[in-house]
């Protein structure tokens, strides 16, 4: 059950785009296409922007953009603005259990 | 408004036992996996554990597992973690999240979390 691996950090300034990589294995990521995306701001509890690869829930703003190939999915956040600023982590179903990322921090600069 | 409220962190000694609560409101409960989370002081998030809908089949992380225990009383529309043998790295903020209909789904939306403290 090793955790999926993120980038420690990546960073943007506003109005570009950044993309955050979350690899796996075969046995997670590659193997379903159940990969969600959660952002945590300091203090708070995670909110979901992305469900099963690229499903944007109700609310999330269409710059919020989810893909995957093979064991490794990935997150884009296109237009960056101030409030992006945040923890981003990827999480994948894994049979008996599920798995979480090792968590980007994403900075606007 | 969907909305889970979780209870019961502390202080608590290396070995002592504690039982999490996370109360649920403003959606149909028992539809729904439900799954506890955690997040170490300045560290990144953990799934440890996931129940289905009417409690029959439960998951747990390999680090808790023989030490906590999932369960849920949907007359009550609240799920529960009993954690027992804690050890200090169990110390974290616990988080319940809803799942889907499946446990697979996306974890919408997440308590306020719990702060668990295993210290001597």
């Amino acid at each position: 059950q090793s955790a999926l691996t993120q980038p420690p950090s990546a960073s943007g300034s506003p109005g570009q785009s950044v993309t955050i990589s979350c690899t796996g294995t075969s046995s997670d990521v590659g193997g379903y296409n159940y990969v969600s995306w959660y952002q945590q701001h300091p203090g708070k509890a995670p909110k979901l922007v992305i469900y099963e690869v690229n499903k944007r829930p109700s609310g999330v703003p269409d710059r919020f953009s989810g893909s995957k190939s093979g064991n490794t999915a990935s997150l884009t956040v296109s237009g960056l603005q101030a409030e992006d600023e945040a923890d981003y982590y990827c999480s994948s179903y894994a049979g008996t259990n599920n798995v979480f990322g090792t968590g980007t921090k994403v900075t606007v600069l | 408004e969907v909305q889970l409220v979780e209870s019961g962190g502390g202080l608590v000694q290396p070995g002592g036992s504690l039982r999490l609560s996370c109360a649920a409101s403003g959606f149909t409960f028992t539809s729904l996996w439900m799954h506890w989370v955690r997040q170490g002081p300045g560290k990144g998030l953990v799934w440890v554990s996931r129940i289905n809908s009417d409690g029959s089949s439960t998951s747990h992380a390999d680090f808790v597992k023989g030490r906590f225990t999932i369960s849920r009383d949907n007359a009550k529309n609240t799920l529960y973690l009993q954690m027992n043998s804690l050890r200090v790295e169990d110390t974290a903020v616990y988080y319940c999240a809803r799942g889907g209909g499946y446990a697979y789904g996306g974890l919408d939306p997440w308590g306020q979390g719990t702060l668990v403290t295993v210290s001597s």
